[in-house]
C-alpha cells in the first residue's frame, strides 16, 4: 500500500495545455509538498501546504496552482503549458514540518512538445 | 536560496571498501540537516535527521555526523555493497523547507 502515490506517472502533452497531476498521502501526515527535479537534478521546492493550508510558495510562475481539498491530498494543475515545463514533479509529505522526514512519492515524469 | 552543496559529486568504490562524503550549509540559522537515498527509478528515502552539532547517527554501515558551528555533514558506508550503489542527498532545514543539494552519486563496484 503505497504512503505517497502520485498520478500520472508519465504525462506527454503539447505546449499550451493545461494538465493536473494528483498526490495523496495514506500516512495521516498533516504537512505536503511539491518539488520539482530540474535539469541539473536538483530538487527544489515549489509548494508546501499545512493541513490544507499554503505556507510555502517558492517564486513559481502562476501557471502553477496547488490545490489542496484535504490534508491527504495536493494536486498541482499547470496551465498553458511551456517547453520549460518539462521535468519530473515530487510530492512528498511529512508529519513535522520543523524537523520530520520527508516520504516522497514516485514523482511524475512531465514532457512538453 | 541556500547553498548546500556535495563533494564529491560522485564516487566509484570497489565492493567492500568504505568510502565518506561531505554536505556543506549554512551555518548560521541551523535548525535541522537530512540525508537521503535516493535510488536509480525510486523516490528518495529519509536515511537521518540531525538537529544537535556533534550528533552522530547510525544505520547499519551507514553513518552520518553533523558539525553546525562550522557548517557540514559527513556521510560514511563501511564496506561498501552494490546495493549501497544511489545518489545520496542532503538538505538543509530553514524557514520551513528543506534546500537539497545535487547529490552524491556512488557507484560499488563487485
Amino acid at each position: 500500500d503505497t504512503a505517497v502515490s502520485q498520478t500520472p506517472k508519465y504525462l506527454v502533452t503539447q505546449m499550451g495545455n493545461d494538465k493536473s497531476i494528483k498526490c495523496e498521502q495514506n500516512l495521516g501526515h498533516d504537512t505536503m509538498y511539491w518539488y520539482k527535479q530540474d535539469s541539473k537534478k536538483f530538487l527544489k521546492i515549489m509548494f508546501s501546504y499545512n493541513n490544507k493550508e499554503l505556507i510555502i510558495n517558492e517564486t513559481v510562475p502562476n501557471r502553477f496552482s496547488p490545490k489542496s481539498p484535504d490534508k491527504a491530498h495536493l494536486n498541482l494543475h499547470i496551465n498553458s503549458l511551456e517547453l520549460g515545463d518539462s521535468a519530473v514533479y515530487f510530492c512528498a509529505s511529512s508529519q513535522d514540518p520543523d524537523t520530520g522526514e520527508l516520504f516522497f512519492g514516485e514523482g511524475s515524469r512531465l514532457t512538453v512538445l | 536560496i541556500l547553498n548546500v552543496e556535495q563533494s564529491p559529486q560522485s564516487l566509484h568504490v570497489q565492493e567492500g571498501d568504505s568510502t565518506n562524503f561531505t554536505c556543506s550549509f549554512p551555518s548560521s540559522n541551523f535548525y535541522a540537516l537530512h540525508w537521503y537515498r535516493w535510488e536509480t527509478a525510486k523516490s528518495p528515502e529519509a536515511l537521518f535527521v540531525m538537529t544537535l552539532n556533534g550528533d552522530e547517527k547510525k544505520k547499519g554501515r551507514i553513518s552520518a555526523t553533523l558539525n553546525t558551528k562550522e557548517g557540514y555533514s559527513y556521510l560514511y558506508i563501511k564496506g561498501s555493497q552494490p546495493e549501497d550503489s544511489a545518489t545520496y542527498l542532503c538538505a538543509f532545514y530553514n524557514d520551513y523547507k528543506l534546500s537539497f543539494g545535487a547529490g552524491t552519486t556512488v557507484t560499488v563496484r563487485a
